[in-house]
């Protein structure tokens, strides 16, 4: 089963506008992390924004926040003012396990296209 | 600067010849991993390694080894038991939650 779900393959939003990609998870953990990577073309692997499973707090940085529900074991990434630099692969990846012998899974990807 | 290198950044290679992938990071992190992406897919974890001198298959670790001799150091071979090699290869270790990750290197064999 899949452990990691993004149901959005493709994405478009204008050039200042918010979107929301969508990531949905499945763990019989308690504790686990979440994480949100951008793929430019270039192919780097870019850490956005991290959650943990016990922080009560949504997590933000800058124009990213994590939208995080954990009954509906959901962790969404929305970000705020879209730029064109934001067009790229989105992944999102849980890392389950504790801390010694941890594995990060991750989804199969959103591609986000900012248009001007 | 700190971070994680990888090399070539390109590669190529004929079928039936083993080659190996290098990942150096000097983030003083103990964890390492290697991880697989195709085309249009999502990262597959081919090995980790959470320590010096040991390591563990991920999923797709058949036709890859690996060794991890010195902290800094984890360098992947794809033997020619990989019955499709041809892939993009991602490096990554493991900071105190997230995972910092290489350039990458594109592995063509022919």
């Amino acid at each position: 089963a899949q452990k990691i779900t993004q149901t959005q393959p493709g994405m478009f939003v204008q050039e200042k506008e918010a979107v929301t990609l969508d990531c949905t998870y499945d763990t019989s953990d308690q504790s686990y992390g979440l994480f949100w990577y951008k793929q430019p073309s270039s192919g780097e692997m870019i850490f956005l924004i991290y959650q943990g499973s016990y922080d009560e707090q949504n997590a933000t940085e800058g124009r990213y926040s994590l939208n995080f529900q954990k009954a509906r074991k959901s962790a969404n990434l929305v970000i705020s003012a879209s730029q064109l630099g934001d067009s790229a692969m989105y992944f999102c990846a849980m890392r389950e396990g504790t801390n010694y012998g941890q594995n990060f899974v991750f989804g199969p990807g959103t591609r986000l296209s900012v248009l001007p | 600067d700190g971070g994680i290198t990888q090399s070539p950044k390109y590669l190529f290679r004929k079928e039936g010849q083993n080659v190996t992938l290098s990942c150096e990071q000097n983030l003083n992190h103990d964890a390492m991993y290697w991880y697989r992406q195709d085309p249009g897919q999502g990262l597959r974890l081919i090995y980790y390694s959470q320590i010096v001198n040991d390591f563990q298959k991920g999923d797709i670790a058949e036709g890859y080894s690996v060794s991890r001799e010195k902290k800094e150091s984890f360098p992947l071979t794809v033997t020619s038991a990989q019955k499709n090699p041809t892939a993009f290869y991602l490096c990554a270790s493991k900071g105190l939650h997230e995972q910092y990750f290489g350039p990458g290197t594109r592995l063509t064999v022919t």
